[in-house]
């Protein structure tokens, strides 16, 4: 399995232009969530999902756009990119949702450093 | 709401000196409690875990455990290495939410 991954690695962009985080996990996961890392903020929740064709907001959604057509694919829309966007993205996946029952640990991607100018 | 507070970093120490990183958590039912690693560079992973109280998890010779009584999970390793230089993630299975870390830094 190649886990989480994510594309690209690095990225700059102009201030005003739109991009897509791309993020795929080919373990079947159920739930999906994009978070960005800034220094001393520690991880942010931006959006998640919880199943192909659901989404919701986390606690830092403005700016960013999701969509889940498929079980293995949660791409990150970037509508038109501020330097305060610019951080460190990560994209995780997990068996089930994070809830009351559950034991599942989420899994990780790389990371994407976006920097815009 | 469901919370953990863990203690700020960064935390500095020797090479094969003893390492404890408090956590916390305040919730209302029974989650499971995880410890995750930011290695420079890298995303989160899974430490370890524990998912019901009194359970111990364990890992690359770091140990958690699950202490009810307490409200704790506190992070132990008895010689840490150079290599365990990182970020570490105290998380309650019931929040979506990751907080700032513990930053840990071991000079030879």
């Amino acid at each position: 399995n190649a886990g989480v991954t994510q594309t690209p690695k690095f990225q700059v962009l102009k201030t005003g232009q739109s991009m897509t985080l791309q993020c795929a996990q080919d373990m079947n996961h159920e739930y999906m969530s994009w978070y960005r890392q800034d220094p001393g903020m520690g991880l942010r929740l931006i959006h998640y999902s919880v199943g192909a064709g659901i989404t919701d907001q986390g606690e830092v959604p403005n700016g960013y756009n999701v969509s889940r057509s498929t079980t293995e694919d949660f791409p990150l829309r970037l509508l038109s990119a501020a330097p305060s966007q610019t951080s460190v993205y990560f994209c995780a996946s997990s068996y089930y949702p994070p809830g009351q029952g559950s034991s599942y640990e989420q899994y990780f991607g790389p990371g994407t450093r976006l920097t815009v100018t | 709401g469901d919370s953990v507070t863990q203690m700020e970093g960064p935390v500095t120490l020797s090479e094969e000196a003893f390492l404890t990183i408090n956590c916390t958590y305040t919730a209302t039912g029974y989650p499971s409690l995880f410890w995750y690693v930011q290695y420079p560079g890298e995303g989160l992973q899974l430490l370890l875990k524990a998912t019901k109280a009194d359970d111990k998890g364990s890992n690359k010779g770091f140990e958690a455990t699950y202490r009810k009584e307490t409200t704790s999970f506190h992070l132990e390793k008895g010689s840490v290495q150079v290599s365990d230089s990182a970020v570490y993630f105290c998380a309650l299975s019931t929040k979506l939410q990751f907080g700032a870390g513990t930053q840990v830094v071991v000079t030879p």
